[in-house]
Formats: structure tokens, C-alpha cells, sequence
């Protein structure tokens, strides 16, 4: 297995344009997470998915952000429109049942001028 | 609201030192405390939680509720050692492990 698949790796985009970060869990894992990292606030949990379903999405920052997962394969981030203040590492995170260790992805760095 | 500090972003020691890398908490209920490493050009990954009592390359991480620390330690450190170690603290309950995360110490182990 791969494990936890993120693309884009890297995306440099301008203020005002819309962002779509794609995230592929590790196959079988029902649990999904979202993350961003900066340096200011370090790693903050912005939304997690169970079974495909939004549980807590109350760390997303605002309604320019928004998540799916239309499938257990699949999640989206998605910043619409960018801010040069959403310039970060946004990671995406997955873990098989309720208490066992989640998996992190590579990571998109994400920079919007 | 739990929180984890992590008072050292940056932390250096020589080869053979003995490493210990602060992570304090503060939780109402009772916590779970973990520690993830992330090597240069890897992914984040479990290095250990202390539900485990366990030791992993070396190092070894005690809860001690009293002082609200779940420090992370290593007797001799390895330059291979060298990372970026986050602490992270898991509510009790809920429906998920949600993780809080400290802010990360950059360990360097001179050669």
C-alpha cells in the first residue's frame, strides 16, 4: 500500500483563485482527517470524515473552506477564493476504527501570492 | 479546550548526549498523549503513545499527571535522531481520535 496519497505536492496560486487539495485514504480506513500546518499555529485538525460523513468540521477556518469525501477513496479541500494567509502545509490523515493510529500523508504546500 | 505546549522549537545535543524533549498539556478530563516524529522528507508518523508504556528507537515517554508533562526522552541520542517531534494530546472520548498537537521541537543531534 502507498499509504495516505495528497496532490497536489506542491501549488502556487494567486489571491482570489480557487484551491482543490485531493487526498486518497489508505484503502480500508473509515476514519479521514484534514490538517493544516503553519508556523504560527502549528498543526491545527480542521475536519474529520467517518464512513464517508463530516463529523466535526469546527476547526475549518471559515466558509471560504469547504471538505468532501464523496466516497471512501476520496476527500477534497477545497479554498474558494485562496488568501495569501491560507499559505500553509495542509495534510490529510487516515485511521482504520475509532482508536487506532492515524496515518499522515505527504503533505500540499500550498502558497497563494 | 485542551492545549499542548512545546517550549523548545529548536533543540541540539551532540552524539551520545542524553536527549529530553519537553511537551507539557493542559486537559479537563483524562488524556491520551502521543509523540510524532516527522524525518527530513518524510511523512508524519507515531513514534509513541503512552498507553503503550513502551520504548521506540531509544526513546521513552512517562504521563505524569501531576505536572502535567509527557516528556520525551533518549539516553544517548543518534544523528539519525534528528527530526521534528510533535507531542499531541486525544480527548478521552468522542467519536474519533481528535488530536491536538504541540507546536514542534526541531532535534538536531551533532555529530
Amino acid at each position: 500500500d502507498a499509504g495516505v496519497i495528497q496532490s497536489p505536492r506542491h501549488e502556487v496560486t494567486e489571491m482570489g483563485q480557487e484551491v482543490t487539495l485531493r487526498c486518497k485514504p489508505i484503502s480500508g480506513h473509515d476514519y479521514l482527517f484534514w490538517y493544516r500546518q503553519t508556523m504560527m499555529r502549528g498543526l491545527e485538525l480542521l475536519i474529520y470524515f467517518n464512513n464517508n460523513v463530516p463529523i466535526d468540521d469546527s476547526g475549518m477556518p471559515e466558509d471560504r473552506f469547504s471538505a468532501k469525501m464523496p466516497n471512501a477513496s476520496f476527500s477534497t479541500l477545497k479554498i474558494q477564493p485562496s488568501e495569501p494567509r491560507d499559505s500553509a502545509v495542509y495534510f490529510c490523515a487516515s485511521s482504520a476504527g475509532r482508536n487506532n493510529e492515524q496515518f499522515f500523508g505527504p503533505g500540499t504546500r500550498l502558497t497563494v501570492l | 479546550a485542551q492545549r499542548v505546549t512545546q517550549p523548545e522549537k529548536l533543540l541540539s545535543v551532540f552524539k551520545g548526549a542524553p536527549v529530553e524533549l519537553k511537551c507539557n498539556y493542559s486537559y479537563s478530563g483524562s488524556p491520551e498523549l502521543f509523540w510524532y516524529v516527522q524525518y527530513s522528507r518524510q511523512r508524519l508518523q507515531l513514534l509513541l503513545r503512552h498507553i503503550s508504556r513502551e520504548s521506540i528507537k531509544g526513546f521513552t515517554a512517562d504521563l505524569n499527571k501531576g505536572e502535567t508533562s509527557f516528556h520525551l526522552k533518549k539516553p544517548f541520542a543518534q544523528e539519525e535522531d534528528s527530526a521534528m517531534y510533535y507531542c499531541a494530546l486525544s480527548r478521552s472520548s468522542g467519536s474519533a481520535r481528535q488530536l491536538t498537537f504541540g507546536s514542534g521541537t526541531q532535534l538536531t543531534v551533532l555529530p
